[in-house]
């Protein structure tokens, strides 16, 4: 079965680092694309980023770009999403989902086909 | 970049009713579009791909049509456990971005 565990819930102050984590199993990790997703509680979705973690190729969303970091360890088949500095602002639930793709009437689709559950970061005084 | 307008922002409706949300795409994005649910408390689920094509396992009831820059993502015959809010994303561009949601709530 494929799947994306996320580690657990985190409790923060403001300007401290974090580190979450994402780790896959139930397919070949390296070969396809891992997305990060924030959620505001009570908010939408807003894609942050993305890693192919078979040469660790990362694109940012210009919101998240510099606010972020986001890595892949190819030899645990995980995918992180880091702060350095975290403020009350990165508060939400922070999904990762693997990019699928398709091909339809002779072109690649992309879809996001597997989530993990989502982790929950505070950041409050 | 490309902005995605999702409307409306909220509806109500019952059991059985036909329910059409509309995303609208800042420029040209052909048909890479998709539609995802979500539950409270859970993660998005894939409904449709490439703007008309159904995930394996979604009921027939979702729909997907359009291209270019308006699309329509439709359920017929709303059925309890549908009542969610429900998300466009494009991925036409490297940067994807989701449209705004839509919360089908029971009337």
């Amino acid at each position: 079965e494929v799947q994306l565990v996320q580690s657990g819930a985190e409790v923060k102050k403001p300007g401290e680092s974090l580190k979450i984590s994402c780790e896959a199993s139930g397919y070949t990790f390296i070969t396809y694309w891992i997305v990060w997703v924030r959620q505001v509680p009570g908010k939408g979705l807003e894609w942050m980023g993305i890693i192919y973690p078979g040469d660790s190729d990362t694109r940012y969303s210009p919101s998240f770009q510099g606010q972020v970091t986001i890595s892949a360890d190819k030899s645990t088949s995980t995918a992180y999403l880091q702060w350095t500095s975290l403020k009350a602002s990165d508060s939400g639930i922070y999904y990762c989902a693997r990019r699928e793709q398709e091909l339809v009437q002779d072109y690649y689709h992309y879809y996001l086909d597997v989530w993990g559950k989502g982790t929950s970061v505070t950041v409050s005084s | 970049d490309i902005q995605m307008t999702q409307s409306p922002a909220s509806l109500s409706a019952s059991v059985g009713d036909r329910v059409t949300i509309t995303c609208r795409a800042s420029q040209s994005i052909s048909a890479y579009l998709g539609w995802y649910q979500q539950k409270p408390g859970k993660a998005p689920n894939i409904l449709i791909y490439a703007a008309s094509t159904l995930q394996s396992g979604v009921p027939s009831r979702f729909s997907g049509s359009g291209s270019g820059t308006d699309f329509n993502l439709t359920i017929s015959g709303l059925q309890p456990e549908d009542f969610a809010t429900y998300y466009c994303l494009q991925s036409y561009s490297a940067r994807l971005v989701f449209g705004g949601g839509t919360k089908v709530e029971i009337k």
